[in-house]
């Protein structure tokens, strides 16, 4: 079976344009969640889904939105891209969404 | 929100040696997880261990709930087990807590 896989693998965008990350969870999962990694610290919380519904936000604005397809694959959606938003964009599947999560390879976002 | 400490933030080992990493967590928790983030970012899942021990070859992993906290033992460590390991904890059952990671390096 395929893990959990996203797409790009790296992106250069300018500030103040918008761009789109995809994730495909684990066949069988439906919860995904989106964390954000900063260079040198842990990965911060950004959305859960569980069968489509939203199911936590962290604390970031509201640039910041996802959705979940019927499929349960799912995109996150940053507007007015600003330079502190470059960052590794992680995403993660389980089963239920109340644990044993398992990670992608991440997006690498580069806001220049 | 909840509060995830890990120690030492670095650590530089020589091939073979053993280390022990803690995590300490301010609440009680329905997950706690560890992770393994290699140099390309990969996030690969070590251990699920709410409380308990487990071990998986040269790895192994002691939470006590009741005190908090988390030990993930490594033995004989090999040079491709540098890297940053992460704890992240779960409290409400819907998104992960990370600790800021300690830095392993295992020299040849």
């Amino acid at each position: 079976d395929a893990g959990v896989t996203q797409s790009p693998t790296h992106l250069i965008k300018t500030r103040g344009q918008h761009v789109t990350l995809r994730c495909s969870p684990i066949s069988g999962h439906k919860s995904v969640s989106w964390y954000q990694q900063v260079l040198g610290q842990g990965p911060q919380f950004i959305f859960q889904y569980y069968e489509k519904e939203e199911r936590g936000r962290g604390n970031f604005p509201d640039r910041f939105s996802a959705r979940q397809f019927p499929n349960y694959s799912s995109e996150l959606n940053v507007n007015a891209l600003l330079l502190g938003d470059s960052a590794l964009y992680l995403c993660a599947s389980s089963l239920t969404g109340h644990y044993g999560y398992t990670f992608g390879s991440g997006t690498r976002l580069t806001v220049v | 929100g909840i509060q995830v400490e890990q120690s030492p933030p670095d650590l530089i080992l020589q091939e073979g040696a053993n280390s022990t990493l803690r995590c300490n967590f301010s609440d009680s928790v329905n997950n706690l997880q560890w992770f393994h983030q290699n140099p390309w970012g990969q996030l690969i899942n070590l251990f699920y261990i709410p409380s308990g021990t487990k071990q998986n070859g040269r790895l192994s992993a002691t939470t006590v709930a009741t005190e908090r906290y988390s030990l993930l033992y490594i033995s004989s460590s090999q040079t491709t087990d540098s890297g940053v390991y992460f704890c992240a904890v779960d409290l409400s059952g819907s998104r992960l807590t990370f600790g800021e990671g300690t830095q392993l390096t295992v020299n040849p």
